[in-house]
């Protein structure tokens, strides 16, 4: 079965790193880009970037400072990482395939002390 | 960025009511603009990509039409089980942006 699960910390301290995992299964990672999408409650969805088929990555200028995207194919999985939280990071994050046809239902993230 | 502006923001409804949403984007974007339904707690299901292309399993009444600038989805006629957030996404240019969303709600 084809699905995408987002998996992460539910709670960062502020200054500190976000790491969310994206675990794939029924396809290869080799095969499609993979997406990463988040939902605040102060900009709604917002775009961060992707990693395509081949590895290398896009990234939204808006997060492209403090983002990083990287997967290990052996394990299908696609991480994304992001330092310097504030609490305007607070959302929920999503993973999602290639043309945007399949998404993970997303991981709740809450930046606080 | 490309700016889309959703709306409208709230719609209210009754089953078997034809509905209209609309995203304007701030330039052309080629027709790459995908429609999505979100109901809460769940992932974003696709129901149309490239402007007017229905993804494989949704129903018929669900159409999406537009070009240029100005996009349109299309419920022909509401089900119990569409009443949800609707948004839309642009895929044309970096970096891909997305309306802010409309509520569909039961009148």
């Amino acid at each position: 079965q084809v699905q995408l699960k987002e998996t992460g910390p539910g709670l960062v301290q502020p200054t500190q790193t976000l790491s969310i995992t994206c675990t794939v299964s029924g396809f290869s990672l080799t095969s499609y880009y993979m997406q990463w999408v988040r939902q605040t409650p102060g900009k709604g969805l917002e775009w961060m970037g992707f990693i395509r088929s081949g590895g290398s990555t896009e990234y939204n200028s808006e997060f492209k400072s403090r983002l990083s995207i990287s997967r290990d194919t052996s394990k299908n999985q696609v991480f994304l990482k992001m330092n310097s939280l504030k609490t305007e990071d607070t959302g929920v994050y999503y993973c999602a395939r290639a043309n945007w046809e399949l998404w993970g239902q997303g991981v709740m993230v809450t930046v606080s002390s | 960025d490309i700016q889309m502006t959703q709306s409208p923001s709230f719609l209210s409804a009754s089953v078997g009511d034809r509905v209209t949403i609309n995203c304007k984007a701030s330039q052309n974007i080629n027709k790459y603009l995908n429609w999505y339904q979100q109901k809460l707690g769940e992932a974003p299901k696709r129901l149309i990509y490239n402007t007017n292309n229905l993804q494989t399993g949704i129903p018929s009444r669900f159409s999406g039409s537009g070009s240029g600038t100005d996009y349109t989805l299309t419920i022909s006629s509401l089900q119990p089980e569409d009443f949800a957030t609707y948004f839309c996404l642009q895929h044309n240019s970096f970096p891909f942006t997305f309306g802010s969303g409309t509520k569909l709600e039961i009148k």
